[in-house]
């Protein structure tokens, strides 16, 4: 089963508009981390926020944390035609091995 | 290049087959991680081996097994193929002492026919 879910599912924006995506999850984690996957390629990690985080940037990417909500959100400003992939929220949870991923979210960059 | 191995890219057979997936983790790390991928059940985490040994279980089948080699590639062996079973297989590795950061191999994709 499916640890995060992403929102929305799909996405549209025009070249230079930011882009923002949510990620719920339902255990105790240790850290959250967001991966890009261009079509039908591996996965490339871009992010991680361990739970005592609230906030962490790199580059054009800002990621929040909420984990009384269960919540995470990634936001790309600025985003460009190669911005245009899935990305995915992932997660380990406390004492445990596995990286669960979410569904995705579909992110289309009209240029 | 994300320094995981994967093969073979394409893998075409038909139900009832079994097949062989192979992954060398980057140069250095101990743990391998396999993932499916499809459409209707996203990205599902089947099993991680670390150093050799089985470490953590996911929603893999009982058709499907796994190992860790001494040289650490690992092979995900899949049996009795269903037509479901076409999907995208990952393998990912992670630094040795960290398990945070995942760096995937291009995948093998499978369809059975």
């Amino acid at each position: 089963s499916q640890q995060g879910e992403e929102d929305p599912q799909a996405l549209s924006i025009q070249e230079g508009e930011n882009a923002t995506m949510n990620c719920s999850y339902k255990t105790s984690i240790n850290n959250l981390q967001w991966y890009r996957q261009n079509s039908g390629r591996g996965l490339v990690h871009l992010i991680l926020i361990r739970s005592n985080e609230r906030e962490k940037h790199s580059g054009r990417l800002r990621v929040t944390l909420d984990t009384s909500k269960k919540s995470s959100s990634l936001l790309i400003t600025a985003s460009r035609a190669a911005d245009t992939a899935s990305y995915f929220c992932a997660t380990r949870d406390t004492g445990g091995f596995k990286t669960i991923f979410g569904a995705g979210t579909r992110l289309f960059v009209k240029a | 290049d994300s320094g995981v191995t994967q093969t073979p890219k394409h893998l075409i057979t038909a139900t009832g087959q079994r097949v062989t997936l192979r992954c060398s983790p980057r140069s250095g790390d101990l743990s391998v991680y396999w993932y499916q991928q499809s459409l209707d059940q996203g990205l599902q985490f089947l099993i991680q081996y670390y150093n050799g040994e089985e470490r953590a279980k996911g929603n893999i089948l009982e058709r499907f097994s796994a190992q860790q080699f001494p040289d650490l590639h690992s092979e995900l062996n899949l049996s009795s193929l269903e037509l479901g079973d076409s999907a995208l297989y990952f393998c990912a590795s992670s630094p040795r002492g960290t398990h945070e950061k995942l760096f995937f191999g291009s995948g093998t994709q499978l369809s059975v026919l």
